[in-house]
């Protein structure tokens, strides 16, 4: 069975601070996607970034990035000049790639972001 | 704005008196998923629809059921609560292609209490 590891429970930064989440995981598999999701305080959870295993270029969306070792199994995301609005639990998460196959999301059990001013 | 609404947000129960959790759609998705989410841990899958065809998880335990009365609507129904079924709630949806790198869009929860 996949697993997924986050080994940081909480991490701080200072406002407009760079930080890295990390993310392991454990998968037999050779294609797969994972995904990070952000959940505010209160408010639903959102998707961040996703990234298909077969694609070796890390995948970018604005000040969000990771950094994708497939041979390590690691997917740390790093989130560039943070800001108030990063604060929230961040969840890493992993799919299998078999279409029509388990809809099933493996999500981590999360890294709490506070963002100091 | 399209959206999952779930209702309500805070839901209190007495030990093994049933209880149902609502959600709904309006981004007229195809799938439609219930999670568990316990203080300090991972959301675990418990369900999930695929239009009307209902996928159980293996270890979901026999007291949660739900239902789906049409695409909008998904029900969890908690026969006996007991007090380890004292959990966030998430309802999630995706679109119509069953396909991995689908996006979940997830509603903001029901926070159930077991008293």
């Amino acid at each position: 069975a996949q697993t997924v590891t986050q080994s940081q429970p909480e991490m701080s930064v200072q406002e407009a601070e760079t930080v890295t989440l990390s993310c392991t995981y454990d998968t037999s598999e050779s294609d797969y996607y994972l995904f990070w999701y952000k959940q505010p305080p209160s408010r639903q959870m959102i998707l961040v970034i996703r990234q298909e295993a077969y694609k070796q270029q890390n995948a970018t969306e604005n000040r969000f990035s990771v950094n994708f070792q497939k041979a390590a199994k690691s997917f740390s995301l790093k989130i560039s000049d943070s800001q108030l609005g990063d604060a929230a639990m961040y969840f890493c998460a992993y799919r299998n790639f078999a279409q029509g196959g388990s809809e099933k999301l493996v999500f981590g059990k999360g890294t709490k972001l506070t963002v100091n001013p | 704005d399209a959206m999952v609404i779930q209702n309500p947000r805070y839901q209190v129960t007495q030990f093994g008196k049933p209880v149902t959790l609502s959600c709904s759609q309006t981004l007229n998705h195809n799938v439609m998923y219930w999670y568990q989410q316990k203080s300090s841990q991972a959301p675990k899958l418990l369900f999930h629809y695929y239009d009307k065809d209902f996928n159980n998880e293996a270890d979901t335990p026999d007291n949660f059921q739900s239902r789906r009365p049409n695409t909008s609507f998904c029900f969890l129904d908690i026969r006996s609560p007991g007090l380890g079924d004292a959990a966030m709630y998430l309802c999630a949806t995706s679109p119509r292609m069953r396909r991995p790198n689908n996006e979940q869009f997830f509603g903001p929860g029901t926070r159930l209490t077991v008293l």
